[in-house]
């Protein structure tokens, strides 16, 4: 079975700062994805980010960037000159993709960002 | 507007009271699930549907049902609540294969008293 460790349960950064959130998982798959979800107060669940394992390329979505190494089973998000409204509790996840058991997700436990002005 | 919709999204009852919580979705995904969230333990999938008439059990399946007699719908039956299911819940649905990202509903808050 997949699992996804994040060892932060809460984070804090000040405005316009850098910010670096942990992921680990385990698995013996090859092909897989992964993906961060921000989840605002709202406690809407929106995709941050997506990463193919057999892309070698680290994602990029404006100020979100990811560090994936895949030999050390490590997707960490980068949040480059943050703002108020990136306050939110995000998740990392890990799909596998098998044709028995679809698309689905393991889930980290997520980390409490809060952006401090 | 493509989008997942859930209802309703509070809900207060009491134990052993049948409720169901609906699940609709307009972009003709095949893939549906649900999933619950807990504090410190993320979200966690009660069950799956990968099309009509074909679902399966998730991690945490005890307690809850689900049909899927159409493709746009997925509910999920709570036959007899208990308070051990006062939670979080979330549907969400995507196309199939290929790593799609998943649309989530925006949440049903339950609580079993």
């Amino acid at each position: 079975a997949q699992t996804v460790t994040q060892s932060q349960p809460e984070m804090s950064v000040q405005e316009a700062e850098t910010v670096t959130l942990s992921c680990t998982y385990d698995t013996s798959e090859n092909n897989y994805y992964l993906f961060w979800y921000k989840q605002p107060p709202s406690r809407q669940m929106i995709l941050v980010i997506r990463q193919e394992a057999y892309k070698q390329q680290n994602a990029t979505e404006n100020r979100f960037s990811v560090n994936f190494q895949k030999a050390a089973k490590s997707f960490s998000l980068k949040i480059s000159d943050s703002q108020l409204g990136d306050t939110a509790m995000y998740f990392c996840a890990f799909m596998r993709v098998k044709e028995t058991s679809g698309s689905r997700l393991t889930f980290g436990e997520g980390t409490q960002l809060t952006v401090n002005p | 507007e493509a989008q997942v919709t859930q209802n309703p999204r509070y809900l207060i009852t009491v134990t052993g009271k049948k409720l169901t919580v609906t699940c609709s979705q307009n972009m003709n995904h095949e893939y549906m699930s649900w999933y619950r969230q807990d504090p410190g333990l993320g979200l966690r999938q009660i069950y799956y549907s990968m099309n009509v008439e074909v679902t399966d059990k998730g991690d945490v399946p005890e307690g809850y049902k689900v049909s899927r007699k159409e493709k746009r719908n997925f509910p999920l039956i709570l036959e007899s609540p208990s308070p051990n299911q006062t939670s979080l819940y979330f549907c969400a649905s995507s196309l199939w294969g290929g790593g799609r990202p998943q649309h989530f509903g925006d949440g049903t808050r339950l609580s079993i008293l």
